[in-house]
């Protein structure tokens, strides 16, 4: 079955520590994005790619970074800069313009 | 800048009956809305869109929303609601390119029996 796939589904990060949050989709979509939610927040854009070899920041990219080397994978790491991490991130994507977004289950990242 | 506002943080509501969600939003341009579901630890889920075409859509699961222009909502609604339904609803908009979402808040359903 098609879908998009995030592991793990909990992880734990020590302070100063970077960790990296793994999405993988194989419904051949173009444009992938990462968001973090937060308790009666919604969901907040991090970043997008609309395309391999290139991405842009979305509205909190501040202590965040990226990558697409493929289509079917954008991994998101959470740095160091990242003062506050602990949240529920989740990875979706979308065939093209107009379409909707598919997303994963997400990741719970925590603080030790 | 396009925003979404969901005026009720939770709904509380008794099984078999209808509820309302309400989802206004703000946008100077032609708008795409869609309406998602997300149930305890998981991802979201597509429940409805709207891209053009009839204002009123239609999800297979008794979920209904109506498009209004002139008023920018985009109320989700069902008649008679299961204990299934109990989960976290939430509004999204966007005015199209590649698809940047702008998500309102969010709405809990509690279905109670």
């Amino acid at each position: 079955d098609g879908g998009i796939t995030q592991s793990p589904k909990y992880l734990f990060r020590k302070e100063g520590q970077n960790v990296t949050l793994s999405c993988e989709q194989n419904l051949n979509h173009d444009a992938m994005y990462w968001y973090r939610q937060d308790p009666g927040q919604g969901l907040r854009l991090i970043y997008y790619s609309q395309i391999v070899n290139d991405f842009q920041k979305g509205d909190i990219a501040e202590g965040y970074s990226v990558s697409r080397e493929k289509k079917e994978s954008f991994p998101l790491t959470v740095t160091s800069a990242q003062k506050n991490p602990t949240a529920f991130y989740l990875c979706a994507s979308s065939p093209g313009p107009g379409e909707p977004q598919h997303f994963g289950d997400g990741t719970r990242l925590s603080i030790l | 800048a396009q925003s979404v506002t969901q005026l009720d943080s939770q709904v509380p509501v008794f099984e078999e009956a209808p509820v309302e969600l309400r989802c206004n939003y703000s946008s100077s341009v032609s708008v795409y809305l869609f309406w998602y579901v997300q149930y305890p630890n998981q991802g979201l889920q597509l429940l409805l869109k709207y891209l053009s075409g009839s204002t009123l859509v239609e999800s297979i699961n008794g979920f209904e929303a109506e498009f209004n222009k002139s008023q920018t909502s985009f109320h989700l609604r069902k008649p008679s609601v299961h204990i299934s339904d109990t989960a976290e609803y939430f509004c999204a908009v966007t005015s199209g390119g590649y698809n940047k979402l702008i998500f309102g808040a969010g709405t809990r359903l509690a279905v109670h029996p």
